[in-house]
């Protein structure tokens, strides 16, 4: 019954590993987000995808790739795990262009690398 | 640009005091939305109010109120006798209306509310 889940909730590896956390929603809304809540909190938005096709790419680096198989998922697959990817990755959803009502978000994955 | 400031960075107060969380947003759209999210120590963000651009009545929900005013694009949020676990980390952001919110949430940097019993 979970609006928006994030799998997994905890991630450890080490430096160099390929992760993937993925994100679904049941709410049959149009738009997903990635978003990063860094050490001291900030909230800062990845990537944004509409109808599986990406909105927004902020100055994020080539390492991270979002992936939208369709609709309701949004991955997140990072490649060469660095010390500072180490953060709290949110995953968010929202109605599409015509009704907005605000956004959804998970529960957070706390990826911590070592 | 979008820009959400939140200057206070920590705020610490007795249990049963009134406390108030400042917001102000800097925006070139006309339309837009204004949130207040709220981060208790388990992690999770809480959805606590939306507000758009056109509506500036302020809103009041049991302890909670808001404050919106155009005029000097500020979005405050006050708790009224507050209690031990409103505890958390709260955060301001703000959104486009244009593309249905698609650009997503600009956050400030959040104000970190200390309830002392």
């Amino acid at each position: 019954d979970t609006a928006v889940s994030q799998t997994p909730k905890y991630l450890v590896t080490q430096m160099g590993n390929d992760k993937s956390i993925k994100c679904e929603q049941n709410l049959g809304h149009d738009t997903m987000y990635w978003y990063k809540q860094d050490s001291k909190k900030f909230l800062k938005i990845m990537f944004s995808y509409n109808n599986k096709e990406l909105i927004i790419n902020e100055t994020v680096p080539n390492r991270f790739s979002p992936k939208s198989p369709d609709k309701a998922h949004l991955n997140l697959h990072i490649n060469s795990l660095e010390l500072g990817d180490s953060a709290v990755y949110f995953c968010a959803s929202s109605e599409g262009t015509l009704m907005f009502y605000g956004y959804t978000f998970g529960s957070g994955t706390r990826l911590t690398v070592v | 640009a979008q820009k959400v400031t939140q200057a206070q960075t920590e705020i610490s107060v007795v249990e049963k005091e009134d406390v108030t969380l400042d917001c102000v947003y800097e925006t070139r759209d006309t339309t837009y939305y204004l949130f207040w999210y709220k981060q208790p120590p388990s992690g999770e963000l809480v959805f606590l109010i939306r507000r758009n651009s056109f509506d500036e009545q302020n809103e009041i929900s049991g302890r909670y109120s808001w404050n919106f005013q155009k005029s000097t694009s500020s979005f405050n949020f006050t708790i009224t006798a507050s209690q031990v676990v409103d505890s958390a980390v709260y955060f301001c952001a703000l959104s486009a209306l244009i593309g249905g919110g698609a650009d997503g949430l600009t956050f400030g940097k959040g104000t970190h509310l200390i309830i002392q019993p």
